[in-house]
């Protein structure tokens, strides 16, 4: 299917585990994005990558890390979970045109307990 | 600052109201906007492209004003189904502030 998915939709996990959040787009898009969304806080960007084996931190990176080593896929680790990664994440992606929009999968609901 | 700042609201108006929300941004080099519809933190979803000499869609309008760098939206004739949070979007060229978002404006129609 066409698009930007995100899995696993729902997850729980314990502090300290290690957890990976995969985004899988099918546009080839270059841009591709994670963010947190915590309650009161808007979205906020935590990496960002503009190509294959390009990536950057955004606003909040500390205790993620993410690849790029294809186009399509985008993963997100935490590395160690903490209670205050506790979120949902957005995984969002976009073409290098001027003036597109940007598309959201649906969204991580995780839980670290 | 923040790149993009938004009214949190919550902007709460009767079914048939007409109601507006603003949006302002500190990068004057930024080269798109856009407003996004979120409903109860599912995926944002594009509402509309805001183009330089203003555009419509329906009861939507939005407008830009690049000397004063803020972004409107209007709504006219609210309905229940509007009810949700409104977020500004600004795109830079490159890098991270290729899509950069405001923390939304919540708007509630009540019957």
């Amino acid at each position: 299917d066409a698009g930007i998915t995100q899995s696993p939709r729902y997850k729980i996990t314990e502090t300290g585990r290690q957890v990976t959040l995969m985004c899988h787009q099918t546009w080839s898009h270059s841009y591709m994005f994670w963010y947190r969304q915590d309650l009161g806080h808007g979205l906020r960007l935590i990496y960002y990558s503009a190509a294959a084996d390009i990536t950057d931190k955004g606003e909040v990176p500390d205790g993620y890390v993410v690849s790029r080593s294809k186009t399509e896929n985008f993963p997100l680790t935490l590395e160690s979970a903490t209670r205050s990664q506790t979120s949902v994440y957005f995984c969002a992606s976009k073409s290098l045109s001027e003036g597109t929009e940007a598309f959201f999968g649906q969204g991580t609901r995780l839980t670290v307990v | 600052r923040k790149e993009v700042e938004q009214d949190p609201g919550p902007f709460n108006v009767p079914e048939g109201a007409t109601v507006a929300f603003n949006c302002t941004y500190s990068n004057s080099a930024s080269q798109s906007f856009f407003w996004y519809r979120q409903d109860c933190r599912k995926e944002p979803k594009l509402l509309m492209s805001v183009y330089s000499s203003g555009n419509e869609d329906g009861r939507f309008t939005a407008q830009l004003n690049r000397a004063s760098q803020y972004i409107s939206l209007l709504i006219r004739d609210s309905k229940l189904s509007d009810s949700a949070t409104y977020l500004c979007v600004v795109n830079m060229k490159t890098g991270r502030r290729a899509l950069t978002f405001g923390s939304g404006t919540r708007l509630q129609v009540q019957p």
